[in-house]
C-alpha cells in the first residue's frame, strides 16, 4: 500500500514567490489535513479536508494560503506571495477514520513533508 | 487554550540507558493520546496510542507509555535505548474534534 506522498521534498524560493505544495493521500482516505511545523516550534494544525470539501480550516494563518482538494483525490497549498515566517516543514496527513483500526491503516498516515525555507 | 506540553527539548542519552520523554496535556473532558516518532529524512509513525482501558500502552520497537489522569500526563518510556533510536518524538492530543495537536517535540541522540 503506497503512502502519503507530498511534493516537493524541499523548496527553497524569494519572499514574494508562489510556492505550490501537493499532496497524495493514501488510496481511499476521505480525510486529508494539512500541519505545519516552523523551526522550533510545535506542528501545527492548518486545514482539514472531508473529501473536496474542507471541513476545518481554522488553523490556516492568513489568506496568502489557499489549500484545494480537486476531486477528493490529491491536495494543493499555495503560498502567495510567500513571506520569510512562512518557513518551515509542511505536512501532509491522511485517514478514513482517525479512530477506527482497520484494513486501511489505524488513524493519521503522514507524508515526510515539504522543508520550505522563503530567502 | 487546548495544549501538549513536552517538557525536554533535547535528550541526550548513551545506548542502554533508560529513556523517560514527558508530555503533559491541558484537556479536562476525554482525549485520545498519542506518541509520534520521526526518524531523520522519514515521515512521522505512530509509536503508541491510548484511547481507553488499561493505562498502560506498549507500542512498537519496545516503548511504552503511562496515562495518569491526575496528573494530565502520558510521559514516554523505554527500558534501554539503542543508537536506532535517535529520532525527534512528539507526543499528540487528539481531544475528540478530527485535529491533532502537537508538543513541541523532544530530539533524541543516543551515543553509540
Amino acid at each position: 500500500e503506497a503512502g502519503v506522498t507530498q511534493f516537493p521534498s524541499h523548496s527553497v524560493i524569494e519572499k514574494g514567490q508562489t510556492v505550490t505544495l501537493r499532496c497524495d493521500p493514501i488510496s481511499g482516505h476521505d480525510n486529508l489535513y494539512w500541519y505545519r511545523r516552523v523551526m522550533g516550534k510545535e506542528i501545527k494544525f492548518l486545514l482539514h479536508f472531508v473529501k473536496e470539501s474542507k471541513q476545518d480550516e481554522s488553523g490556516m494563518p492568513n489568506n496568502r494560503f489557499l489549500a484545494e482538494r480537486t476531486g477528493g483525490t490529491y491536495s494543493t497549498l499555495k503560498v502567495q506571495p510567500a513571506e520569510l515566517e512562512d518557513s518551515g516543514v509542511y505536512f501532509c496527513a491522511s485517514s478514513q477514520d482517525p479512530f477506527t483500526e482497520g484494513a486501511l491503516g489505524y488513524g493519521y498516515t503522514f507524508g515526510s513533508g515539504t522543508r520550505l525555507t522563503v530567502v | 487554550a487546548q495544549s501538549v506540553s513536552q517538557h525536554n527539548h533535547h535528550v541526550i542519552l548513551s545506548e542502554a540507558a533508560s529513556l523517560e520523554l514527558g508530555c503533559n496535556y491541558s484537556y479536562g473532558g476525554t482525549v485520545n493520546l498519542f506518541w509520534y516518532v520521526q526518524y531523520p529524512g522519514q515521515h512521522l509513525q505512530l509509536l503508541l496510542k491510548y484511547f481507553s482501558g488499561d493505562p498502560l500502552v506498549k507500542g512498537i520497537k519496545g516503548f511504552e507509555a503511562e496515562f495518569i489522569k491526575s496528573k494530565f500526563s502520558f510521559n514516554l518510556r523505554k527500558p534501554s535505548v539503542q543508537w536506532s533510536d535517535t529520532a525527534e518524538y512528539f507526543c499528540a492530543a487528539h481531544p475528540g474534534f478530527q485535529k491533532l495537536v502537537f508538543g513541541t517535540g523532544t530530539r533524541l541522540l543516543v551515543s553509540p
